[in-house]
């Protein structure tokens, strides 16, 4: 079974600029998430998507953040203008619907820096 | 509100060592899942265990055992004889029952095994 994909692995960039990270889930998972991680701090959740809508984006910043899922498969995640204070990893899981109770499985993630 | 706190931030192990690493949460639900994730240099979060709060029974899984005490709120993890291999980020994990499979995580224990 193909794992979660992820691109890119690293990015740089600098502060106002935008980035987009991508992710493909393992098939037949029909949610996705996407997590940050920030050094020495565990994933923070940022948007939950069931199929091709948003379940949960309580956390995600709007004002900069947005993600999309279109077609119920890939995902795109967004930030527009960063700011110092994103460099993070920022993870993407997939799993079966909620209901099934089954775990995530995380890709690599991709290693922002924001200078 | 849920919390998940991992207080141990650094342990370092000689090879061949055991190694228990503490995992304490709160949590008001009656019902809820513990997991365990491992996150080698790799970044990938690999899944480990998944526990119900209805199960207090312990698990080994090779060198791999796991103690879950709801009257302390600890599910505590101990690797036997350990490895060099070992050697990552772990994290703790909460998730609400219907909580749309979103996951709290502790802010992670890194574990290092030298020879």
């Amino acid at each position: 079974e193909a794992g979660v994909a992820q691109s890119p692995r690293y990015k740089i960039i600098e502060k106002r600029q935008s980035v987009a990270f991508w992710c493909n889930p393992i098939s037949g998972h029909a949610t996705l998430y996407w997590y940050q991680q920030i050094l020495g701090q565990g994933p923070k959740l940022l948007i939950q998507f069931q199929n091709n809508g948003v379940v949960d984006d309580s956390q995600l910043p709007k004002d900069r953040f947005s993600a999309e899922r279109l077609k119920g498969v890939d995902s795109t995640l967004k930030i527009q203008p960063a700011k110092l204070e994103d460099s993070a990893v920022y993870l993407c899981a997939s799993s079966y619907p909620w209901g099934y109770n089954s775990p995530l499985h995380f890709g690599n993630g991709t290693r922002l820096t924001v200078t | 509100a849920q919390k998940v706190t991992q207080a141990q931030t650094e342990i370092s192990v000689v090879e061949k060592e055991d190694v228990t690493l503490d995992c304490v949460y709160e949590t008001r639900d009656t019902t809820y899942y513990l997991f365990w994730y491992k996150q080698p240099p790799s970044g990938e979060l690999v899944f480990l265990i998944r526990r119900n709060s209805f199960d207090e029974q312990n698990e080994i899984s090779g060198r791999y055992s796991w103690n879950f005490q709801k009257s302390t709120s600890s599910f505590n993890f101990t690797i036997t004889a350990s490895q060099v291999v070992d050697s990552a980020v772990y994290f703790c994990a909460l998730r609400r029952t219907g909580g749309g499979n979103k996951l709290t995580f502790g802010t992670g224990t890194q574990l290092k095994v030298e020879l």
